[in-house]
């Protein structure tokens, strides 16, 4: 599968506790992105990656949001002291280029209890 | 602050005929329109794109249109198919590397 691979699919939290997820892009794809959708909402761009540099950051990624990408290659995007409004659908996807092109993963639902 | 909306939450057809989906936007910075659909259980999938210096595009049973004046653009199918049946965003992108996605339709194909 060469697809971008988000792992895990669901994550279930307590409030308070931290999380991490994993994206893994299409390899040759030097461009990562994060969103995140909730119910009856389209995709909110959180932050860009090209190769490692994180270049853009949305305001919705509080203090308590971070992403990384070491190398230019995976990606992780780690929410610490989770609150209830922090559940949503977290999407990644990769693109090689600009505008079009961009691949998501099937994104990591988190339940924040 | 929604720059990109589309005001239509679902939308039925009838297989064969066609379907039209709108999106509006309010920022005229926007240079480049993108559509994607997703299916139940995975992540949105890229169908057909338009720049801005364009107010047509094509790709077989799919074309974008774009009117600038109005700050609207339309996603066509033609004809419809019960396998179109699907949520499908419209995202505009203004030259950074943010796109800014409507709230999405949910197109049901009759079959």
């Amino acid at each position: 599968d060469t697809g971008v691979s988000q792992d895990p699919r669901h994550k279930i939290t307590k409030r308070g506790q931290n999380v991490t997820f994993r994206c893994d892009p299409i390899s040759e794809h030097n461009r990562l992105y994060w969103y995140r959708q909730t119910l009856g909402q389209g995709p909110e761009f959180l932050t860009y990656f090209q190769n490692e540099a994180q270049l853009e950051k949305s305001r919705l990624l509080s203090d308590r949001f971070s992403a990384e990408r070491p190398k230019g290659s995976f990606s992780t995007l780690e929410i610490q002291r989770t609150e209830q409004g922090d559940s949503a659908m977290y999407l990644c996807a990769s693109s090689p280029r600009g505008p079009e092109g961009q691949y998501f993963g099937a994104g990591t639902r988190l339940s924040v209890l | 602050d929604q720059q990109v909306k589309q005001n239509s939450p679902s939308l039925s057809v009838q297989e064969g005929r066609i379907s039209i989906l709108n999106c509006d936007y309010t920022n005229s910075m926007f240079d480049y329109f993108l559509w994607y659909k997703k299916y139940p259980a995975e992540g949105p999938t890229f169908l057909i794109s338009i720049s801005s210096i364009k107010d047509k595009n094509e790709d077989g049973r799919f074309t974008v249109f774009l009117n600038k004046s109005a700050k609207h653009l339309s996603l066509h199918i033609v004809p419809s198919q019960p396998g179109d049946s699907a949520v499908y965003f419209c995202a505009a992108h203004s030259g950074t590397y943010k796109y800014i996605f409507g709230t999405g339709t949910r197109l049901k194909v009759l079959a």
